[in-house]
């Protein structure tokens, strides 16, 4: 599965758009796009996914480059309880599927 | 609701003993998954399990082993032989379509002394 690079933190305040980045610049043509979120001692919270085009539902966005080497989370309101580690992830379909590979993430602060 | 319930959600353990975690889902999902993550690091898989009576190793299963009798349960057990086993532990479970995403339970804290 292809490796995900993220900012360790980021900042924004409350009300405003939260754009958080993410490159996969080695993603394969059968690999997903996933965004979960952690917020402390919880389980990963599933946001959303995609494979070549943007999809939205009702947490988020999610903008994929047409190379699809990079992609971009918007949280378009974000509030407080925004506040959390944001995991971006690359993961094939098929038996080795379960194999998601967790980076470092990103740390969204949202401030009043 | 549907969903993954892990039980408990704080375990105490003397050294040498071995634990079990639970994990039930009612989802009806095929697959079910067991991950450790520890301070500060992302997730590390211990094993997965794509159908009932069927499971496979994950990256770090030395001292771990699992079990899947029922579609609904993936119970882990940490073994004594597991040299670092206080950690956080997350079980997921998915269908078994391509791209379809993995739903995490809320985790159980275990802690060996």
């Amino acid at each position: 599965d292809a490796k995900t690079t993220q900012p360790p933190s980021m900042d924004c305040a409350e009300g405003r758009a939260a754009n958080l980045p993410c490159n996969h610049s080695t993603i394969s043509g059968n690999e997903y796009v996933y965004w979960y979120r952690q917020i402390h001692s919880q389980g990963p919270q599933y946001i959303i996914h995609g494979l070549k085009n943007n999809e939205t539902n009702e947490m988020a966005s999610l903008i994929i480059t047409e190379d699809r080497k990079s992609s971009t989370l918007i949280l378009p309101h974000a509030t407080l309880r925004d506040t959390a580690v944001y995991y971006c992830i690359v993961r094939g379909a098929g038996n080795q599927g379960g194999k998601l590979i967790f980076g470092q993430g990103t740390e969204l602060s949202v401030k009043p | 609701d549907g969903g993954i319930t892990q039980s408990p959600k704080y375990l105490f353990r003397k050294e040498g003993q071995n634990v079990t975690l639970s994990c039930e889902q009612n989802l009806n999902h095929d697959a079910m998954y067991w991950y450790r993550q520890d301070p500060g690091q992302g997730l590390r898989l211990i094993y997965y399990s794509q159908i009932v009576n069927d499971f496979q190793k994950g990256d770090i299963a030395e001292g771990y082993s699992v079990s899947r009798e029922k579609k609904e349960s993936f119970p882990l057990t940490v073994t004594s032989a597991q040299k670092n086993p206080t950690a956080f532990y997350l079980c997921a479970s998915s269908g078994t379509g391509g791209g379809l995403p993995l739903h995490f339970g809320n985790g159980t804290r275990l802690t060996v002394t």
